[in-house]
């Protein structure tokens, strides 16, 4: 089971929009609609962000959104801010009970 | 509010088996699936696998032969053990919650809602 395939970096403007990808195989993105979007700043634990491809959580804005077309999930952030500046994994259900993450995005915000 | 803490050694020596223990606060541990995920320095999230509060387990395949994990519900607490221990095990570990959702008429676990702060574990002589 080999990570899924993430950007190392993004970056964008305030105001604007960033798309980070998320790309894994037929076994495991491709299969389920079973991915899951976390951000993490730096000493902290990650955040849920998204499940379910493209559900949010109680409290988590709805700049934040999610989707998929085939063996690629994608996580847009819509309206950039300061505060979204930070670590993104996605993380996608693999069969067999098990899960497989991300290699992580670190997104600047300019 | 759920909350969740892990506790355990920092330092661990090579070969030997690394303990962790999470603590659940502000709900009852009963009836969830918890997981453990573990983060080296400046790297990716590994997920090492979760546990039901009936016992029932399942782990990453990379780890599985080393993993073991067991769940106390008298004391709202779960433990992760890791065996023969090298230098690539040191990482900050995290408990969390494990939730699921219902697809093609199944259920699957597939998210994590909750998390603790992490705790940093070396492996070190």
């Amino acid at each position: 089971q080999s990570a899924l395939t993430q950007p190392a970096s993004v970056s964008g403007s305030p105001g604007q929009s960033i798309t980070i990808s998320c790309t894994g195989t037929s076994s495991d993105v491709g299969s389920y609609n079973l991915v899951s979007w976390y951000q993490q700043h730096p000493g902290k634990a990650p955040k849920l962000m998204i499940y379910e491809v493209s559900k949010w959580p109680s409290g988590v804005s709805n700049r934040f959104s999610g989707s998929k077309s085939g063996n690629t999930a994608s996580l847009t952030i819509s309206g950039l801010q300061a505060e979204d500046e930070a670590d993104y994994y996605c993380c996608s259900y693999a069969g067999s009970t098990t899960l497989i993450f991300g290699g992580g995005t670190k997104l600047t915000v300019l | 509010q759920v909350q969740l803490q892990e506790s355990g050694p920092g330092l661990v020596k090579p070969s030997e088996t690394l303990s962790l223990t999470c603590t659940v606060s502000g709900g009852s541990i009963r009836s969830f699936y918890w997981s453990w995920i573990r983060q080296p320095a400046g790297k990716g999230l590994e997920w090492i696998g979760r546990i039901f509060t009936s016992g029932s387990t399942n782990y990453n395949p990379s780890l599985k032969s080393r993993v073991t994990m067991s769940v106390d519900t008298s004391k709202n607490q779960f433990s992760l053990k890791l065996s023969s221990v090298t230098a690539a095990d040191t990482a900050v570990y995290y408990c969390a919650r494990n939730r699921g959702s219902s697809s093609s008429g199944n259920y699957y676990y597939h998210y994590m809602d909750v998390w603790g702060k992490g705790t940093t574990v070396s492996v070190s002589s």
